[in-house]
């Protein structure tokens, strides 16, 4: 089945430095890959679209600077936290979405924690 | 605008019990629902999508569009099925989540 995995798995940093968070479709290419934050206990909220070889699409309210995104290959999407603070800590969760199929069924990374101190 | 609502963050039923999850939206055009779930430790995972009209592990969900609801549905619960389970619709090609329920079966 399609797998997609995040890198790392957790993180700690310490405030003002940046954070690079990796997405990978391991067995397929995704040509739309898509970024959720998580507070704890609350429900995923879509921070970005990315698509291969162009810019990718913000939400409302995210800013673009601060969550850089770079999906530069069919198989790798990042996220960079730039100038991280303690309210960015939260859990980063990607999703790939395949490319040159029919299927319209996103697939979801197991998701990065952030902590910033 | 898309909105998801779950109204029960806590569903706890005893095992063998029907489980019904509710979910409500809110969304201008033709709507796509879809339930997700998450296993203890694992990742989002999606159980099923009202276009397919399919049961997977006993659940069902009917679209009703007079009430734009997506309830999920199963006659008798059974202990693996505690999970968090969001439902969630696509619409202007993202999707938007509810907040999730937490379901528990008790033995």
């Amino acid at each position: 089945g399609a797998v997609v995995s995040q890198h790392p798995s957790w993180v700690i940093c310490k405030s003002g430095t940046s954070v690079k968070i990796e997405c990978r479709s391991l067995d397929f290419q995704a040509t739309t890959m898509f970024w959720y934050r998580q507070f704890p206990k609350q429900s995923l909220m879509l921070m970005a679209t990315s698509n291969e070889g162009s810019k990718a699409t913000y939400e409302q309210g995210v800013e673009k600077d601060k969550f850089l995104i770079n999906h530069a290959s069919l198989t790798l999407s990042t996220l960079t936290v730039t100038s991280a603070h303690p309210e960015d800590s939260s859990f980063y969760i990607c999703s790939a979405l395949p490319g040159g199929t029919s299927t319209d069924t996103q697939y979801f990374g197991p998701g990065t924690r952030l902590t910033v101190l | 605008a898309q909105r998801v609502t779950q109204p029960e963050k806590l569903l706890s039923v005893f095992k063998g019990a029907p489980v019904e999850l509710k979910c409500n939206y809110s969304y201008s055009g033709s709507p796509e629902l879809f339930w997700y779930v998450q296993y203890s430790r694992q990742r989002l995972q999606l159980l099923l999508r009202h276009i397919s009209r399919e049961s997977i592990k006993g659940f069902t969900a009917d679209l009703n569009k007079g009430e734009t609801s997506f309830h999920l549905k199963k006659p008798f619960a059974q202990e693996e099925d505690s999970a968090m389970y969001y439902c969630a619709l696509r619409g202007a090609q993202k999707l938007v989540f509810g907040q999730g329920t937490r379901l528990t079966i008790n033995p």
